[in-house]
């Protein structure tokens, strides 16, 4: 199956500053990829959709200028949570669509700690 | 409006036994539904999905899932556990394909010895 990677897997910053995610899709070209959000013990939400060369597209209740999304290439997306505060503390996880075996593929998760 | 509905928020089982995670899902329209597999720390890896066909679907590790339109269900089930199937079981659907995926609140399968 297809990979996709997240970097970094884990980032601890300090409140106020902003820290950007990478999602890339190794070995397919994505011109989808979605960005959730998961708090501990719950289920994944879906923060927005990430189209190659478009605006993305946020889920009732995301605000866009604090989660800014870009999907500048067929492989790589990045979310950038800007002025994180601790309640922005949480498990982010991508996901990239392959038209050809038209799956969804995870990658591993981004551990965001906002002290 | 789509949703999913794990019943189970736990599900305790010894080894060797059978295990059934149930999943509810309401939608107006046509579903495709998935369930996934996450271990700790990790993502999300796909057990199975339905998008149409056979209501039984057959996925890996041995788990299969059938799709019951009438009672709006997508149970998982496996009728012989591991202690590696311990991890948190998540279903989903989908109105169209591998579009944007809606997630029940996930099933945490702890498998004893």
């Amino acid at each position: 199956g297809a990979v996709v990677s997240q970097h970094p897997s884990w980032v601890i910053c300090k409140s106020g500053t902003s820290v950007k995610i990478e999602c890339r899709s190794l070995d397919f070209q994505a011109t989808t990829m979605f960005w959730y959000r998961q708090f501990p013990k719950q289920s994944l939400m879906l923060m927005a959709t990430s189209n190659e060369g478009s605006k993305a597209t946020y889920e009732q209740g995301v605000e866009k200028d604090k989660f800014l999304i870009n999907h500048a290439s067929l492989t790589l997306s990045t979310l950038t949570v800007t002025s994180a505060h601790p309640e922005d503390s949480s498990f982010y996880i991508c996901s990239a669509r392959d038209l050809t075996y038209n799956e969804q593929f995870f990658g591993p998760g981004t551990r965001l700690t906002v002290l | 409006a789509q949703s999913v509905t794990q019943l189970d928020s736990q599900v305790p089982v010894f080894e060797e036994a059978p295990v059934e995670l149930r999943c509810n899902y309401s939608s107006s329209v046509s579903v495709y539904l998935f369930w996934y597999v996450q271990y700790p720390n990790q993502g999300l890896q796909l057990l199975l999905k339905y998008l149409s066909g056979s209501t039984l679907v057959k996925g890996i590790n041995g788990f299969e899932a059938e799709f019951n339109k009438s009672q709006t269900s997508f149970h998982l089930r496996k009728p012989s556990v591991h202690i590696s199937d311990t991890a948190e079981y998540f279903c989903a659907v989908s109105s169209g394909g591998y579009n944007k995926l809606i997630f029940g609140a996930g099933t945490r399968l702890a498998v004893h010895p």
